[in-house]
């Protein structure tokens, strides 16, 4: 079945650092991708998507290119702040169309000023 | 995007009693929600679709005569723990589809401790 792997938390980083939060997939079909975030005491937000091979989704400075042959959708960003302190969830949604999204298992990401 | 809330946010109960769970769409009639559940450092796992007016479409695995849900009106779910048990505890957080596959905004989630 389909299924979301992601690198396990926490992660932390220091203001203004690359960030890297591997994220692979296993699916059957063409699925789409996406990243959400949750901030403290906040609902999961969706924070970038890709619906098809290489393309790029990218918001707030984040980016993810859909990789098919590595069946990879990393998570980027050039330099974090202490904002991004959140959980980044990797997940897809399978190509049958039914809504149904299959989340990873979250990361924590914890930015030292 | 649609503004969705859940009450209580944290609710500690006994165990065998029963709980209910709100899930209102504040700024949006939500034709569909969806119920999931998160243990400790685990993915989030769709438990139910929630239909306005109809049946909630389980999960496999999913008991539907433990976990009932009812999507009496176009803001508000809710979902009932019958019987809880210790093993019932966890993080229960709701969405609401406001349109395409991509449009599903979520709640803050709710955490429930079955003593």
């Amino acid at each position: 079945g389909n299924s979301v792997t992601q690198m396990e938390g926490p992660v932390t980083l220091s203001e203004e650092a690359f960030l890297t939060i591997n994220c692979t997939y296993t699916a059957t079909g063409y699925p789409s991708l996406f990243w959400y975030v949750q901030y403290p005491g906040e609902g999961l937000q969706l924070l970038l998507k890709a619906t098809k091979a290489d393309d790029k989704g990218s918001n707030k400075g984040f980016e993810a290119t859909y990789r098919k042959e590595t069946t990879s959708f990393h998570l980027e960003k050039g330099s974090v702040q202490v904002s991004d302190s959140a959980v980044y969830f990797c997940a897809l949604s399978d190509s049958a169309g039914d809504d149904k999204i299959i989340f990873g298992k979250g990361t924590r990401l914890h930015i030292l000023p | 995007g649609a503004v969705v809330s859940q009450h209580p946010s944290w609710v500690i109960c006994k165990s065998g009693t029963s709980v209910k769970i709100e899930c209102r769409s504040l700024d949006f009639q939500a034709t569909t929600m969806f119920w999931y559940r998160q243990f400790p450092k685990q993915s989030l796992m769709l438990m139910a679709t929630s239909n306005e007016g109809s049946k909630a479409t389980y999960e496999q695995g999913v008991e539907k005569d433990k976990f009932l849900i009812n999507h009496a009106s176009l803001t508000l779910s809710t979902l009932t723990v019958t019987s809880a048990h210790p093993e019932d505890s966890s993080f229960y957080i709701c969405s609401v589809r406001t349109g395409g596959l991509f449009e599903q905004y979520f709640g803050p989630g709710t955490r429930l401790t079955v003593t």
